[in-house]
């Protein structure tokens, strides 16, 4: 069966420091990768997804970037983060469109 | 503009009490509409898909349906395991097969 890990759980940050957050996903090839951010009081909104290794796409402008190096591996990374940034980041996959998302657990990030 | 709207924001029942949420949709072009479960602290767990109208699915206590304006969720004698947040989302021919637009969910809190 597949699985989708996400690391850390949570994370505080002060403003202007770095970010990476990691996902990998197992037991299936080729899948559709997600990244949300569900604010309180807010549905999830989409930041990127990518269907293949090197291909991003951004549904956001923001002050964050996303990769995927391997098949099943996508980064979720800042250069400075702001404390707009806060909130609770999830990472999805797929196995392709119009299929459901399955999600992880999620990172908790505080900017402080 | 595409929107999801999800009612009531919060439900309390009592074990036994069945009852309904409401997902109503403007969107041009549904392609698909998603429900999910969250725990406190979780990633949404995936639920049903539904494609058209008239389709219904069903899943222990949960009954999902579909018209063309709007989903229910209907809940048959819940029991306390049933409390959580209950999130629906759409994906539109005009947002792409990609992008799932989700609601800002109904608190269902089911009472022993």
């Amino acid at each position: 069966s597949q699985t989708i890990h996400q690391w850390p759980a949570t994370l505080v940050q002060p403003v202007g420091s770095p970010l990476s957050l990691e996902c990998t996903v197992e037991g299936t090839s080729n899948p559709n990768l997600y990244w949300y951010r569900q604010a309180a009081g807010r549905g999830l909104q989409l930041l990127f997804y990518s269907v293949g290794i090197g291909q991003i796409s951004s549904e956001v402008p923001q002050n964050l970037s996303a990769s995927r190096p391997q098949d099943r591996q996508f980064i979720l990374s800042s250069k400075k983060l702001l404390l707009s940034d806060s909130g609770f980041y999830l990472c999805a996959w797929s196995k392709g469109p119009l299929q459901p998302q399955h999600f992880g657990d999620g990172t908790r990030l505080s900017i402080l | 503009e595409d929107q999801v709207t999800q009612s009531p924001e919060a439900l309390r029942l009592q074990e036994g009490e069945s009852s309904s949420l409401n997902c109503s949709y403007t969107v041009s072009g549904l392609r698909g509409l998603f429900w999910y479960r969250q725990d406190p602290g979780k990633g949404p767990e995936f639920l049903f898909t539904l494609y058209s109208a008239g389709e219904e699915k069903e899943k222990e206590r949960l009954k999902a349906t579909l018209t063309k304006k709007e989903s229910f969720l209907h809940i048959t004698a819940p029991k306390p395991e049933d409390s959580a947040t209950y999130l629906c989302a759409v994906q539109a021919a005009q947002t792409g097969a990609n992008n799932l637009f989700f609601g800002t969910g109904t608190r269902l809190t089911v009472i022993p």
